[in-house]
């Protein structure tokens, strides 16, 4: 059954350092998300990107934030300059779209900063 | 006031009970609804969608109300394995989602 991936699992950064969270979404999958959930509480929306564009966004996914979809794969979240509160479980998630709303999420990367 | 609301629990029930959990959601425009489980430090996984007609997979059933902005699922014949967090999500609008807090159940032996 196909999956959403994201890599790596785990991420240590310190303060200020940039990271780049990975995804490889569901290969016939046309809407890609980003969601992050903060130890002990619920999971909060990042971003919708569809058409290689971002199509919506929340108020967490700030200038710090960006995403990409460098080839016909790859998705990414980057966050430019990390914060202590940005230590989180980031979820990517993907879904067909038309009339199918079901997303599908990756296993999620834990990010830690320090 | 909170896009999505639900009881956090936790709810203790012994092995074969049912349970019942109940969501409510605040904007009227929310088009798509669904419950997903999420497991210790994993990701949420889709359990089901739900319809207005209300929908029944196995031992599972969800309902919604649009007039009162209201779903619910019900468990019966509760497993060991149903011991997770149900979180209630709701497609609002274009293609934001919104999750719940989640519901914590324990199922006892």
């Amino acid at each position: 059954e196909p999956e959403v991936t994201q890599t790596p699992s785990h991420q240590v950064t310190q303060m200020g350092q940039e990271v780049i969270l990975h995804c490889v979404p569901i290969s016939n999958h046309l809407y890609f998300y980003w969601y992050r959930q903060i130890l002990g509480q619920k999971v909060e929306f990042l971003v919708s990107f569809y058409n290689n564009e971002i199509s919506e966004k929340s108020e967490i996914f700030d200038d710090q934030f960006s995403v990409e979809r460098p080839d016909g794969s790859n998705f990414t979240l980057k966050i430019r300059s990390t914060k202590l509160e940005d230590s989180a479980m980031y979820f990517c998630a993907s879904k067909v779209g038309g009339t199918i709303d079901t997303q599908y999420f990756g296993p999620g990367t834990r990010l830690t900063v320090l | 006031r909170k896009e999505v609301e639900q009881d956090p629990g936790p709810f203790n029930v012994p092995e074969g009970a049912t349970v019942a959990f109940n969501c409510t959601y605040s904007n009227s425009a929310s088009q798509s609804f669904f419950w997903y489980r999420q497991d210790c430090r994993k990701e949420p996984k889709l359990l089901m969608s739900v319809y207005s007609s209300g929908n029944e997979d196995g031992r599972f059933t969800a309902q919604l109300n649009r007039a009162s902005q209201y779903i619910s699922l019900l468990i019966r014949d509760s497993k060991l394995s149903d011991s997770a967090t149900y979180l209630c999500v709701v497609l609002k609008g274009g293609n934001q989602f919104y999750f719940g807090t989640g519901t914590s159940l324990t199922v006892i032996p």
